[in-house]
Order: C-alpha cells, then structure tokens, then sequence
C-alpha cells in the first residue's frame, strides 16, 4: 500500500498571504504526480501532473515542485484570495500500476478577508 | 454533456437496503474509476476499468461491492446490504491520456448515506 501523506491537514490564511502545502511520498518506483483542487460541492480539478525530478510547474499563481529523489512536492499560492478555499489533493502514480492514482488525505485550505 | 455525471447527487439509505450508483464518463474516454471518499478520510480508490480488459478490482472494500461497465459507457457501482460504515461520496472519474500522461476527470460524487 502507497503511503501519500499531506501537511498540514487544514490550513486558514488572509487574503493576500502567501501558502504553500507539502506532499510526502515513497521515491521508489516513481511514475507521476498529481494535483488536484477540490471545491465544496464541485468536481476535483486537476491542477498538475509531475513526472520529472526538478519539474516546476506554474498556472496563475498557483505553483508546485517536485522532488522524486527525496519523495516530496510542494505546491505555493502566492497571494491567496477566497475562491482558492478548497481542499488540495495529490496523488501518486508508481510504475507497477501507472492507471492507478493514490491520493493523500488533502489540505484544506480557507482564505477569508 | 461535456463533463463525467454522476447519480444521484444524494442517496439516504436505511442499513441493509441496496444502492446503485451511476456514472456517465466523458465520451471517448476508455479510463473509468470509482473512489469513495469517507469523512475525515482521503480519496480511496475501489476499482479501475479500462477498455474491454479486465477490471481492477482490487480497492472494493467487500464482496457486498461490485461495479459494472459496458464498454466505454455508462458504470453503475452497486452496495448490497449497505452498512453505516458505506456512507461516503462516491467518485467516479474517466481519463484520457496526454503527452503520455493520464489525466483524471471526476464527477461531482453522489453521497451516500446510511442511516
């Protein structure tokens, strides 16, 4: 079983802070990692995909790294504004089950005024 | 529609009955899965269909769980004898390939309670 841990478990910034959250996960047999961004009672929505040690991917100012060597990637959100209030997954794809995504528990993250 | 459906949105349900859940993939996706997300948990994955080969069944949690797909279409996952501890939202999601690499489209989740 992957073992896809997320820090922290909830998080409850200002407008304007700037945040990052952490994904940990096992190096070995590394394919891809994933980002997700699930709304209260919307779909999850893939923010990025990961499968380069070193890979920096940015959309807006929502950003993620990732580090396949020490099994860890960080995703940022620069100067955070309430509709970022969501909960933020990642998952792991390793390259025995590449189909199969295991997600973390996810941060969940408020922005209020 | 453009998007993966799924129904119903909500389901309250009394301890033993049976439930059936649908999904709708996104046409031309030959990816289907289904995760069940518990309260205080993480995303859990139960079952992964792709194409006509055989399913990847190795996330139902007992054999009171079983899912169906008929080709690349609809899915309906079914809970026989549902417990309390099935109350969860129901994902499913299709996904396509790009650039060699797999991207997942979720549905809005049907959650599911047992009372």
């Amino acid at each position: 079983i992957l073992n896809v841990e997320q820090s922290p478990q909830s998080l409850h910034v200002q407008e304007g802070d700037s945040t990052n959250f952490t994904c940990s996960f096992p190096s070995s047999n590394f394919y891809a990692l994933h980002w997700y961004r699930w709304e209260t009672a919307k779909s999850p929505e893939a923010l990025f995909v990961m499968t380069l040690n070193g890979d920096e991917k940015k959309k807006g100012r929502i950003s993620a790294t990732l580090n396949t060597k020490e099994g860890y990637s960080y995703l940022y959100i620069k100067g955070s504004q309430p509709e970022d209030s969501a909960t933020y997954l990642c998952a792991l794809t390793n390259t025995g089950t590449a189909s199969k995504l295991t997600f973390g528990t996810g941060t969940r993250l408020q922005v209020t005024l | 529609g453009a998007g993966v459906s799924q129904s119903p949105s909500n389901k309250v349900t009394e301890k033993g009955k049976d439930v059936e859940l649908r999904c709708d993939p996104i046409s031309g996706h030959t990816a289907l899965y289904w995760y069940r997300q518990r309260l205080g948990q993480g995303l859990e994955f139960l079952i992964y269909f792709q194409g006509n080969s055989a399913p990847d069944k190795s996330g139902l949690p007992s054999d009171r769980f079983s899912a169906e797909r008929t080709g690349e279409s609809v899915s309906t996952l079914t809970i026989q004898r549902t417990q309390q501890e099935d109350s969860a939202v129901y994902l499913c999601a299709s996904s396509v390939i790009t650039s060699g690499r797999r991207e997942l489209f979720f549905g809005e989740g049907s959650r599911l309670t047992v009372l």
